[in-house]
């Protein structure tokens, strides 16, 4: 079993729409998460940090379950600009990441 | 949050030969991370370079492959040497504060 798994997708989705993807985790010693964004050709960019609490940053929301151990996140009226690739990001130690492969979405109008 | 800037952006190589790829960040920073990304792949922690000290590598990355230079904290060069086509790859480098930074990548193609 991959440390960090995400569904590869594509996920087609209408402009305006809500669309939410999970990334499920091994290591239930993890204490950091992030979701980070990936255009075509381009270098990861963070778009957010979770926290335990669940967190909001305008029409995004992320969530963190770690009784499953997985984190969300949800998109809502969504633009033809969210289409991406979205990597989720756990820590396994200090400063050691580990990447999810991704998830494409593909905003359709 | 760090601007990094690595170059080049892009590079063809022949195989056999090897290439240096370049960040400096604008501000300094204890440690950067060395990262591949194969296509449709997730991001591969290739090593860590702390100023001073020789870089930390990965299960599967060995030094004589990938030398790592940290002259000081603000730059760092990652070379990948006697290059084949399995090398073909985006090679990024990254830099922690707040979140994970990285530099615009490098597109290594080898021939």
């Amino acid at each position: 079993r991959k440390e960090v798994e995400q569904d590869p997708g594509p996920f087609n989705v209408p402009e305006g729409a809500t669309v939410a993807f999970n990334c499920t985790y091994s290591n239930s010693a993890s204490q950091s998460f992030f979701w980070y964004r990936q255009d075509c050709r381009k270098e990861p960019k963070l778009l957010m940090s979770v926290y335990s609490s669940g967190n909001e940053d305008g029409r995004f929301t992320a969530q963190l379950n770690r009784a499953s151990q997985y984190i969300s996140l949800l998109i809502r009226d969504s633009k033809l600009s969210d289409s991406a690739t979205y990597l989720c990001v756990v820590n396994r130690d200090n400063y050691q990441l580990i990447w999810g492969a991704g998830t494409k979405l593909i905003i359709k109008p | 949050s760090a601007v990094i800037s690595q170059k080049p952006s892009r590079d063809i190589c022949q195989r056999g030969t090897s290439l240096t790829i370049q960040c400096q960040v604008d501000s300094q920073v204890t440690m950067m991370f060395w990262y591949r990304q194969q296509p449709g792949q997730s991001l591969t922690l290739i090593a860590t370079a702390n100023q001073g000290s020789e870089a930390t590598y990965e299960s599967g990355f060995v030094i004589d492959k990938f030398p790592i230079s940290r002259p000081n904290l603000t730059f760092s060069t990652l070379t990948v040497s006697n290059m084949s086509p399995e090398d073909s790859s985006i090679y990024l480098c990254s830099v922690f504060g707040g979140g994970y930074t990285f530099g615009s990548g490098t597109r290594l193609t080898v021939v």
